[in-house]
């Protein structure tokens, strides 16, 4: 297992149209997370699971966005009717979580999308 | 009022300079801190997860400060390399993590 991997590392739409991005985490981690970066801010929290659990999603988050992830493996995220804004940098990260707390995320190398 | 704070920078200094990066978070439920460093257009990776009693790995110590609600990332002795953005991490006890906007480092020769 050589990490976390995403699909596809590029993606270039016109508004309006549907996305989906996949992740696939560390086999060994329970937990994943998608998150969101634009230029000069830091990685802005979309959703996270803890196996095929969806425990929180960002109230930032319009219903244009969902997140699956349902045999607690692999997952994706969709970005229904995109709009310009929704160019970003799109980062799935993966921790294990345990009794005495939570390992520090690992991250993959991202989807970078650009709506025109 | 965002939950994790940092002072964006730039910080612009040379080599083997000694600089401090600060973080401060609103949420005091907060269990566990790490720093992370972000190169232009790459993903985050893990510097340092931050201890209670401050913990130093080579060039770099980070502390935290409880009552205070703040982190702190100590680079000593500067290298080119270490140029980069340093993102501070909170996570809640539910294992939400939020992060910081990111502090900018550019070591000059």
């Amino acid at each position: 297992d050589t990490g976390v991997s995403q699909n596809p590392r590029h993606k270039i739409t016109k508004r309006g149209q549907n996305v989906t991005f996949r992740c696939d985490p560390i086999s060994e981690h329970n937990r994943l997370y998608w998150y969101r970066q634009t230029l000069g801010q830091g990685p802005e929290f979309l959703t996270y699971f803890q196996n095929e659990a969806q425990l929180e999603k960002s109230r930032l988050l319009s219903d244009r966005f969902s997140a699956e992830r349902p045999k607690g493996s692999f997952s994706t995220l969709e970005i229904q009717r995109t709009e310009q804004g929704d160019s970003a940098m799109y980062l799935c990260a993966s921790s294990y979580s345990r009794a005495d707390g939570n390992s520090p995320l690992h991250f993959g190398n991202g989807t970078r999308l650009t709506v025109t | 009022r965002k939950e994790v704070e940092q002072d964006p920078g730039p910080f612009n200094v040379p080599e083997g300079a000694t600089v401090a990066f600060n973080c401060t978070y609103s949420n005091s439920a907060s269990q566990s801190f790490f720093w992370y460093r972000q190169d232009c257009r790459k993903e985050p990776k893990l510097l340092m997860s931050v201890y209670s009693s401050g913990n130093e790995d080579g060039r770099f110590t980070a502390q935290l400060n409880r009552a205070s609600q703040y982190i702190s990332l100590l680079i000593r002795d500067s290298k080119l390399s270490d140029s980069a953005t340093y993102l501070c991490v909170v996570n809640t006890n539910a294992g939400k993590s939020t992060f910081g906007d990111g502090t900018t480092l550019t070591v000059k020769p």
